[in-house]
């Protein structure tokens, strides 16, 4: 079945630092592929997606690139934020059985910004 | 942007007893719900999926008879833990899509944290 695999947590970082966030991926087809972001206290928001090998996702300064060849899609950001403190998800679409799409997700990793 | 609300955000029962959790798209309507639990450090975990006005599809080994859901209305989605145990313990999360049967971006609700006795 799908699956993904994240970087292990948690990351701690000083603000301006460069982030980087593994995730690697297994799965049939040809997936979309997502990064989630939880806030404390929230819900999980949509980072960014990418739909297609090659593509790349952008948003808030992060950026990941659909490597179908690598079964990658790392999460990258040049500077990082105090603000930017959060767990981040990795996640895939893939069929569920019928016309149904479900999520597949990582573990999760927690980043943490200090000043 | 849209927003998905859960409630209760927290709610401790004692073993036996049921217990209802409740997920609301409160600016759009919902024609697929879906249900996730997560272990604390592990990742979030399909159990269900629901349409509006139809019965759920489970995913692989979730008890149907444990985790009864409820989609009666485009904005609601109701998830019932029966005969809670100990083992139940853990957060829910529930989401929303305004798409019926294709895959679109998942709105997330908050979660709920849930402990048995």
């Amino acid at each position: 079945g799908d699956s993904v695999t994240q970087m292990e947590g948690p990351v701690t970082l000083s603000e301006e630092a460069f982030l980087t966030i593994n995730c690697t991926y297994t799965a049939t087809g040809y997936p979309s592929l997502f990064w989630y972001v939880q806030y404390p206290g929230e819900g999980l928001q949509l980072l960014l997606k990418a739909t297609k090998a090659d593509d790349k996702g952008s948003n808030k300064g992060f950026e990941a690139t659909y490597r179908k060849e690598t079964t990658s899609f790392h999460l990258e950001k040049g500077s990082v934020q105090v603000s930017d403190s959060a767990v981040y998800f990795c996640a895939l679409s893939g069929r569920s059985g019928g016309s149904n799409y479900k999520l597949t997700f990582g573990k999760g990793t927690l980043l943490t910004v200090n000043p | 942007g849209a927003v998905v609300s859960q409630h209760p955000s927290w709610v401790i029962c004692k073993s036996g007893t049921s217990v209802k959790i409740e997920c609301r798209s409160l600016d759009f309507q919902a024609t697929t719900m879906f249900w996730y639990r997560q272990f604390p450090k592990q990742s979030l975990m399909l159990m269900a999926t629901s349409n509006e006005g139809s019965k759920a599809t489970y995913e692989q080994g979730v008890e149907k008879d444990k985790f009864l859901i409820n989609h009666a209305s485009l904005t609601l989605s109701t998830l019932t833990v029966t005969s809670a145990h100990p083992e139940d313990s853990s957060f829910y999360i529930c989401s929303a899509s305004p798409l019926a049967g294709v895959y679109n971006e998942q709105f997330f609700g908050p979660g709920t944290r849930l402990t048995v006795l």
